[in-house]
């Protein structure tokens, strides 16, 4: 079955404790993002990612970091997460067509 | 900066018809898509306007003015299960998707 993964769904962790959520997809897709929603403000792209060791900044970089050593995996990693970063994740991915596969979501909270 | 806009919610009654209108101003335009959202649920997919004009697929319809940077999403023949929030997204000059904040659709029976 086509599908994203994430890793965990659900995590409550401390202040300044690193963290990393897990995305895999098993598509093929060249591109991969990490988004963040927070009600009233939709969906905000925290990274990209257009191929294999090529990521890029999105509109709210600012405490994330990425990787995308393998085509099929492009972990969220949080070095010093802060109760700012208290969201639900989305992590998706496409090919060269218009349409997002997304993940199941990762609710985090930053206490 | 980039932005696109569309109401915050939406109420209809069920069986009729419900338009989710979005306006943009982004770097670079290379289509308009719309996602569907149930709650608890992630984005899926529901359709795509490249180039001007309607696309119909089952009770959706989405049209896209490029000159006027409009786009609307058509229900018909209303359903319970389309209660949802609804995003309109904006594909731009970086290969960036652009999103809205969302439209709540409210349906009464």
């Amino acid at each position: 079955e086509a599908q994203v993964t994430q890793n965990p769904r659900y995590l409550i962790t401390v202040t300044g404790k690193k963290l990393t959520v897990t995305c895999s997809q098993n598509m093929n897709h060249e591109y991969m993002s990490w988004y963040r929603q927070d009600p009233g403000l939709g969906l905000r792209q925290i990274y990209y990612s257009m191929n294999v060791e090529v990521t890029d900044k999105g509109d709210v970089p600012e405490g994330y970091k990425v990787s995308r050593k393998e085509k099929r995996n492009f972990p969220l990693i949080l070095e010093s997460p802060s109760p700012n970063q208290t969201s639900l994740y989305f992590c998706a991915s496409n090919d060269w067509g218009d349409t997002q596969y997304f993940g199941p979501g990762t609710r985090l909270t930053v206490l | 900066g980039q932005s696109l806009e569309q109401p915050s919610e939406v109420t209809a009654v069920e069986g009729a018809i419900v338009q989710i209108n979005c306006t943009y101003q982004t770097s670079g335009f290379y289509g308009l898509s719309w996602y569907q959202q149930h709650d608890g649920g992630a984005p899926t997919f529901l359709s795509y306007n490249g180039l001007d004009g309607l696309e119909e697929t089952g009770r959706f319809s989405s049209f896209l003015s490029r000159s006027d940077s409009y786009g609307y999403l058509l229900l018909q023949e209303l359903q319970m299960k389309d209660s949802a929030s609804y995003f309109c997204a904006v594909r731009n000059s970086n290969y960036q998707l652009i999103w809205g904040a969302g439209t709540k659709l409210i349906i009464k029976p």
